[in-house]
């Protein structure tokens, strides 16, 4: 365990779906993240959480709604997805956005939408 | 924004060769340039990082080096072992008030026994 859990691990939803994937973080970190990885594709910044407030959205189609209750916890909402949806959600957290150390990656959910 | 280019995709090694993964970045404001590892069905996982203040940074079988000049970096793997395949990924960082890491598009490492 890298101290940041993702949950479930593999998700199967249809277009017209409502599910939220979670991501839980006990490291006192204050950024969270949202990346998105598909295959031969760069990781994806999607969202980013500094300190409960979101700091930046990468253009994400609204179909991804994320939530940040506290420091600890981040949440992706996701309806009315697209096949092309599918891909690996993978949940970081850092010690602050601004900060030169590394990101702590959860093990991520595997979304495959049919 | 920031760039960064990693080469080769795919890497196979024989088991106690050398292995090299070379990245280079476009922002000359980049000071923080952490490499990652992932396993199947696992997140990306730190495994070494540089700052711009130093040209090398070595941890047991895994070293990276980094040329500000020529704004690129690399990760050298020696005696691998089946267990260092995996896909490795670079990536650069401003130090900033607000800035994010902008990840290559990954590495392939395949070593066989």
């Amino acid at each position: 365990e890298t101290g940041v859990t993702q949950t479930p691990r593999h998700l199967v939803m249809g277009m017209t779906n409502k599910k939220s994937l979670k991501c839980e973080q006990h490291l006192g970190h204050n950024a969270m993240y949202w990346y998105k990885q598909s295959a031969k594709k760069p990781l994806e910044l999607m969202f980013v959480y500094s300190l409960e407030e979101r700091v930046e959205n990468n253009s994400v189609p609204s179909r991804f709604s994320p939530e940040c209750p506290n420091s600890s916890h981040l949440f992706l909402h996701l309806h009315t997805l697209q096949p092309e949806d599918s891909a690996l959600y993978l949940c970081a957290s850092s010690q602050d956005v601004g900060a030169n150390y590394g990101y702590t990656f959860g093990s991520g959910t595997r979304l495959t939408v049919v | 924004g920031e760039n960064v280019e990693q080469h080769p995709s795919t890497l196979s090694v024989q088991e106690g060769d050398s292995a090299v993964i070379k990245c280079t970045y476009s922002d000359s404001a980049s000071n923080y340039f952490p490499w990652y590892k992932q396993e199947l069905g696992k997140g990306p996982q730190l495994i070494i990082d540089i700052r711009s203040n130093v040209g090398e940074k070595k941890d047991q079988r895994i070293a990276v080096t980094l040329n500000k000049t020529a704004k690129h970096f690399s990760l050298h793997i020696t005696e691998t072992q089946p267990e260092d395949s995996a896909v490795y990924f670079c990536a650069a960082k401003l130090y900033s008030g607000y800035s994010t890491l902008t990840f290559g598009k990954g590495t392939m490492l395949l070593v066989s026994p």
